[in-house]
């Protein structure tokens, strides 16, 4: 079936530790997406990537880093810098020109120790 | 910024009532808006969108309804379902030109509870 597979669903670290959350999608989408979301809150972007070795910072892109080496595959890291890392990391792909529907991926839930 | 908001952060209804969940923006270059279904731990489901050139938009037992004019829009979900329990998300995209695909600002969501 075609989706969106993040992993790992959860994931502990300690602070001042770098960690890379994973996103790969097998929808044949170019366009994918990070969004952070808080307890009670909407979704921030973090970082958004519309064609393969191309990405552009969201609203909230401080503390974290991407990469979109392969079309099917856009990896998230949450750096040392990121001051307040703990939050559910949810990815997203769609097509590029049409319709703005994204389809998300199950999410990580990170905490940070 | 301009963003886009709940009126009402909660909702319970009976199994069987017509819900309905509201939502104000407040950019009125946004011409495309949807509504996601989030349950708990998963990510937001795709429910039904609507172009501003629409004032209405219907689905299986879901309605969307725009309001361009006080830059309003609403959810309604007929004979609700406990299975309908989620928070439910409006988003909004501002399709500068066709550039900012997927780029969706999220409201804050609503707790919809359904009683048996």
């Amino acid at each position: 079936d075609g989706g969106i597979t993040q992993s790992p669903k959860y994931l502990f670290r300690k602070e001042g530790q770098n960690v890379t959350l994973s996103c790969e999608q097998n929808l044949n989408h170019d366009a994918m997406y990070w969004y952070r979301q808080d307890p009670g809150q909407g979704l921030r972007l973090i970082y958004y990537s519309q064609i393969v070795n191309d990405f552009q910072k969201g609203d909230i892109a401080e503390g974290y880093s991407v990469s979109r080496e392969k079309k099917e595959s856009f990896p998230l890291t949450v750096t040392s810098a990121q001051k307040n890392p703990t939050a559910f990391y949810l990815c997203a792909s769609s097509i590029v020109k049409g319709a703005g529907e994204l389809f998300f991926g199950e999410g990580s839930r990170l905490t940070v120790l | 910024g301009e963003s886009v908001g709940l009126h009402l952060p909660t909702l319970s209804v009976q199994e069987g009532d017509n819900s309905i969940i509201n939502c104000a923006y407040s950019n009125s270059a946004s011409d495309y808006f949807i509504w996601y279904k989030q349950e708990s731990g998963k990510g937001p489901q795709f429910i039904i969108d609507i172009r501003s050139n629409m004032d209405k938009r219907q689905g299986q037992r879901v309605t969307v309804l725009l309001n361009k004019t006080v830059k309003h829009l609403s959810l309604q979900i007929a004979a609700t379902q406990p299975g309908d329990s989620a928070v439910y998300f409006c988003a909004e995209n501002m399709d500068a030109g066709g550039t900012s695909y997927g780029k969706l600002t999220f409201g804050q969501g609503t707790i919809l509870t359904v009683h048996p």
